[in-house]
């Protein structure tokens, strides 16, 4: 069974700059969420996808966007980056996104905003 | 919003010993309950789930209690190793339409060998 993987792991930014995160979903999971965790702190929801659409969102600017494909694989796409999207970037991959199922998650993401 | 709290944000422990982690939650909707844990470097691991219409769940050397009433989630640790040694946190879910977890900000356990 492949776990849930992210690319790339590390990454170094300046401000203004747009960025593509991307991640592959657990073996035979469905939805996809996403988060971001900055340093010293619990992660924080973005949003999540399920068969490709949105299907809920946190507390986060439109300038944070995803797309979720046909195999499950989901992108984050964040523009305009401020020095405050400094953080790790967390998938987390479920069966079902609106069952009592665990999200399994990668290892995230290392976004720098210089 | 609401979200999950942790009472103690680290844990120093000798190996060998039990260890508990505590965690109040305030939403009172959250259904599902799940602690993870997280290496340096890495991403949160899944620990041990619990649904709300249970008060006590046992997997491998850990023990999840979840106490409704008072809106407190504990992780018990048996026989703590040093490859226990991590940040822990609990994360409620609630699922309404979707399935959101909320977490806190965790709690660093040190096991000394």
């Amino acid at each position: 069974e492949t776990g849930v993987t992210q690319s790339p792991t590390h990454l170094i930014k300046t401000r203004g700059q747009q960025v593509t995160l991307r991640c592959s979903s657990q073996s035979g999971h469905n939805t996809v969420s996403w988060y971001q965790q900055a340093l010293g702190q619990g992660p924080q929801f973005i949003f999540q996808y399920y068969r490709e659409e949105e299907n809920g969102r946190g507390n986060f600017p439109p300038r944070f966007s995803g797309l979720q494909f046909p195999n499950y694989s989901s992108e984050l796409n964040v523009n305009a980056l401020e020095l405050d999207d400094s953080a790790l970037y967390l998938c987390a991959s479920s069966l079902d996104g609106t069952d009592h199922q665990p999200q399994h998650f990668g290892d995230g993401t290392r976004l720098s905003i210089l | 919003g609401e979200s999950v709290g942790l009472h103690l944000p680290t844990l120093s422990v000798q190996e060998g010993d039990n260890s508990i982690i505590n965690c109040a939650y305030s939403n009172s909707a959250s259904d599902y309950f799940i602690w993870y844990k997280q290496e340096s470097g890495k991403g949160p691991q899944f620990i041990i789930d619990i649904r709300s219409n249970m008060d006590k769940r046992q997997g491998q050397r850990v023990t999840v209690l979840l106490n409704k009433t008072v809106k407190h989630l504990s992780l018990q640790i048996a026989a703590t190793q040093p490859g226990d040694s991590a940040v822990y946190f609990c994360a409620e879910n609630e699922v309404s339409g979707y399935s959101t977890l909320t977490f806190g900000k965790g709690t660093m356990l040190l096991v000394s060998p």
